[in-house]
């Protein structure tokens, strides 16, 4: 067990509709990730949120927002979805941005999303 | 970010020594080396770090050699429960947030 809890675990939704994933981090972890991995894409970085305010953006789509909230749990919106979205949708969460332990994120156990 | 080029797959069997070499040639001066696991469905895992020389911990070494252009992660004595998919991420300190998972080794073994 990682200590990074993400809900729901899975969801089932149509094209166009619109959800929200959820993720607690570890406790005392300040940064967030959200990662994104499909059969052909693999494990995609999506964005980092640290202590509230977004630190850095990858390829994240523009239907797609986040935010981290003032008790350090974050949430990830998908909208207008597309049948391409379907994936394993994973938070992470570390320490700090980085530091000396910039490798050892925490992962949660991941949202399977399909989009019908 | 360096890019990393690592095997697709591998085969063992049980009882054996593991090595997987990770090729990075363009890593810069202030770049770690980290080596994730990720079992299917489930997220990846921490499993060792280095910057330079050689680094264990309970569940497997790491060598790296003094131009660091390359890494291989080294899991003794593997069992079926090591199955999985090993990612190899070259990247700064501080910057976690721009971790690179490339496609990864998927390494299966058998009895």
């Amino acid at each position: 067990d990682s200590g990074v809890t993400q809900t729901p675990k899975h969801l089932i939704t149509a094209t166009g509709q619109r959800v929200t994933l959820r993720c607690s981090p570890r406790s005392g972890d300040l940064s967030v990730y959200w990662y994104q991995q499909s059969l052909d894409q693999g494990l995609q970085f999506l964005i980092q949120y640290y202590n509230g305010e977004e630190r850095a953006k990858g390829n994240i789509l523009e239907r797609f927002s986040a935010q981290q909230f003032p008790d350090l749990h974050s949430e990830l919106n998908l909208s207008s979805l597309e049948l391409g979205d379907s994936a394993l949708y994973f938070c992470a969460s570390s320490v700090g941005t980085g530091g000396f332990y910039a490798g050892e994120l925490f992962f949660g156990e991941g949202s399977r999303l399909t989009v019908l | 970010l360096a890019k990393t080029t690592q095997p697709i797959s591998m085969d063992s069997y049980e009882g054996q020594e593991v090595n997987i070499t990770c090729s990075h040639n363009n890593i810069a001066t202030n770049d770690y080396i980290t080596w994730y696991q990720q079992f299917p469905s489930q997220g990846p895992r921490f499993i060792i770090q280095g910057y330079k020389t050689k680094v264990t911990n309970e569940v497997a070494s790491l060598f790296i050699p003094a131009d660091r252009k390359s890494s291989t992660l080294s899991l003794p004595r593997v069992s079926l429960s090591d199955t999985a998919v090993y990612y190899c991420l070259v990247g700064p300190a501080g910057g976690g947030n721009k971790l690179t998972f490339g496609t990864g080794t998927q390494l299966k073994v058998e009895l």
